[in-house]
């Protein structure tokens, strides 16, 4: 089992939809999470943290479930520019600072 | 300026040669990484350094090996290059102060290498 797993997607919404990603971590020992998205053959960007108590900056909304070991990515009122690959990172276990990430799920957003 | 830049930005090259990718910050930080990026797989780590003193292996440093010559360069290279190691390579950084739950990793424009 993949410890960061992502729907690859892609997700093909129109302008103004609003759309929300999952992926699920093995190691229920992770401490942090992150969303960082990246553009065709670009290099991945911080796009947010992801607190315990949920998170939001803009029409983009980030929800931790401990419990279930998921984390989510709510995208409102999408953007053609929001068209991208977005991918779901926590931190390892063996080292706080070492990253793993998910292979990312992709967003298509259509006119 | 790029905070990291990485250079060459496309290589291609054949099996056997010896390859060495290099990565230059000017963030200031302490920690680096090199990853590999393959379709489908996602990023995985290689190697990386918490300081010029500190080197460690990732998930998958079989074949390559890396040199922290300053706090600003971290270099991969791959003595022997084979076809499977085609792929995007990405170093970043992080800052050494940085809390668990906000660190950040800033990434260079990437590597794209071919080994024909």
């Amino acid at each position: 089992r993949k410890e960061v797993e992502q729907d690859p997607g892609p997700f093909n919404v129109p302008e103004g939809a609003t759309v929300a990603f999952n992926c699920t971590y093995s190691n229920s020992a992770s401490q942090s999470f992150f969303w960082y998205r990246q553009d065709c053959r670009k290099e991945p960007k911080l796009l947010m943290s992801v607190y315990s108590s949920g998170n939001e900056d803009g029409r983009f909304t980030a929800q931790l479930n401990r419990a279930s070991q998921y984390i989510s990515l709510l995208i409102r009122d999408s953007k053609l520019s929001d068209s991208a690959t977005y991918l779901c990172v926590v931190n390892s276990v063996d080292s706080s600072y070492k990253l793993i990430f998910g292979s990312g799920t992709r967003l298509l957003v259509r006119p | 300026d790029a905070d990291v830049t990485q250079t060459p930005r496309n290589r291609i090259t054949k099996t056997g040669k010896r390859i060495m990718l290099e990565c230059s910050q000017t963030k200031g930080h302490d920690r680096m990484y090199w990853y590999r990026q393959d379709p489908g797989l996602g990023l995985r780590l290689i190697y990386y350094s918490f300081d010029v003193k500190d080197i460690n292996k990732g998930e998958i440093s079989d074949g390559y090996s890396v040199s922290r010559q300053a706090q600003a360069k971290f270099s991969l290279s791959l003595e022997s290059a084979i076809p499977n190691q085609t792929a995007l390579y990405f170093c970043a950084t992080s800052d050494l102060t940085a809390s668990v739950s906000t660190d950040t990793q800033y990434f260079g424009p990437g590597t794209r290498l071919t080994v024909l």
